[in-house]
């Protein structure tokens, strides 16, 4: 059971051009969600994230959109950059009893931005 | 770099084996995570800890477990190897519980099952 969905397994742009990712949860628990972004052979970094409260969160040419009630975000990268090419990894976050953390990632979106 | 120390980046093992993957955290974080990374999929947690105590358990089979030493590197050990277990571990640490920081990755650790 995939909580946490990424339905495009990969985006193609071309640069100067907008990119948007897309990400799906079912779980109404969620209430914080992070994205993450993965360059070959290396491990995810941290790009942005939104708690629940939000419904928009920018970082200079990244922006997150979040949807409570359709249960989506989105995250925006204008202009995009070959530089951005990579994968982009969608996380959500709930609360637990024991106050630990459990991240829930999409399966990814490969980002390609072609000069 | 994250600050996060992985060890092995890659390890190639049989069917019915056991190895251990080690990771260092950033200095002063207290909380270290593993995650799994089968082909083409995301990330699967498997288990935290958060200052030598287990803090949350993912989908871990029963052949994983993991601990957290005093000095805070961990190790997650796997055994009775089976082909699908081949895939990238990630280790991520964070100052604290994280509920609402980012976490840190290592570069990985690649098993190959053969």
């Amino acid at each position: 059971d995939q909580q946490v969905k990424q339905n495009s397994p990969s985006l193609s742009v071309q640069e100067g051009r907008i990119s948007i990712l897309n990400c799906d949860y079912t779980n109404s628990m969620f209430d914080y969600f992070l994205w993450y972004k993965k360059y070959p052979a290396e491990g995810p970094t941290f790009l942005i994230s939104i708690s629940s409260i939000k419904d928009k969160n920018e970082d200079g040419r990244f922006t997150v959109f979040l949807n409570k009630s359709a249960k989506h975000l989105s995250l925006h990268i204008v202009p995009s950059q070959p530089g951005d090419s990579a994968v982009y990894f969608c996380a959500a976050s709930a609360r637990v009893d024991n106050a630990g953390n459990m991240l829930t990632f999409g399966g990814g979106t490969r980002l390609m931005v072609k000069p | 770099d994250s600050g996060v120390t992985q060890t092995p980046k890659h390890l190639i093992t049989a069917t019915g084996q056991r190895v251990t993957l080690r990771c260092s955290p950033r200095s002063g974080d207290l909380s270290v995570y593993w995650y799994q990374q089968s082909l083409d999929q995301g990330l699967q947690f498997l288990i935290q800890y958060y200052n030598g105590e287990e803090r949350a358990k993912g989908n871990i089979l029963e052949r994983f477990s993991a601990q957290q030493f005093p000095d805070l590197h961990s190790e997650l050990n796997l055994s009775s190897l089976e082909l699908g277990d081949s895939a990238l571990y990630f280790c991520a640490s964070s100052p604290g519980q994280a509920r609402f920081g980012e976490l840190f990755f290592g570069e990985g650790s690649r098993l190959t099952v053969l």
